[in-house]
């Protein structure tokens, strides 16, 4: 079955440390997304990629870092930039308008 | 994000009916969004709206204006376990990005 997978489920950062979140989907879609959601709020737009080897910014970019070699990857680095990491992170991905197929998300805590 | 308004919660009864309003500025619009979130998990999709006017599926239906910028999902015949996050999200004409609300928590209450 087709789908899109993030992994680690919970993952625990040291402060100072850079870490990196997976997301694979064999959808074969072109685009995919990295939100962020803390407590109560929203999802907001980290970074997202409409091609192969091209990503554009989202809303709130600063302190982290993406890449996009493969079509069915595009795996988020949260640096040690990014002062207040704990939060939600999902991972999306579409094709042309169609709405999104999300990951099951990662839980990022700093320790 | 980018001016999507929607109510910060709301409660009901179980068995009624609730209506959650959204508005968006209209500049760049293509389509608009719903989806739900329990506590914890992913988002699910619920409805897509495109043309104005209302789109029934089972108990949930929305509803879009796109000259008045403004969307409302319908709930009816609540249930225990439609207590969720339900997230409003519009595209725009270039690309296929979605902006989100900040959610409306509902709450059914017996």
């Amino acid at each position: 079955d087709g789908g899109i997978t993030q992994s680690p489920k919970y993952l625990f950062r040291k402060e100072g440390q850079n870490v990196t979140l997976s997301c694979e989907q064999n959808l074969n879609h072109d685009a995919m997304y990295w939100y962020r959601q803390d407590p109560g709020q929203g999802l907001r737009l980290i970074y997202y990629s409409q091609i192969v080897n091209d990503f554009q910014k989202g809303d709130i970019a600063e302190g982290y870092s993406v890449s996009r070699e493969k079509k069915e990857s595009f795996p988020l680095t949260v640096t040690s930039a990014q002062k207040n990491p704990t939060a939600f992170y999902l991972c999306a991905s579409n094709q042309l308008n169609y709405g999104y197929t999300f990951g099951s998300g990662t839980r990022l805590t700093v320790v | 994000g980018q001016n999507i308004d929607q109510p910060t919660e709301m409660t009901a009864t179980e068995g009624a009916i609730v209506q959650i309003n959204c508005t968006y500025q209209t500049s760049g619009f293509n389509g608009l969004f719903w989806y739900q979130q329990h506590a914890g998990e992913a988002p699910t999709f619920l409805s897509y709206n495109v043309l104005d006017g209302l789109e029934e599926k089972g108990r949930f239906s929305s509803f879009l204006s796109r000259s008045k910028g403004y969307s409302y999902l319908l709930l009816k015949e609540l249930q225990m376990k439609d207590s969720a996050s339900y997230l409003c999200a519009r595209s725009y004409n270039q690309g296929g990005k979605l902006i989100f609300g900040q959610g409306t928590e509902l709450s059914v209450k017996p």
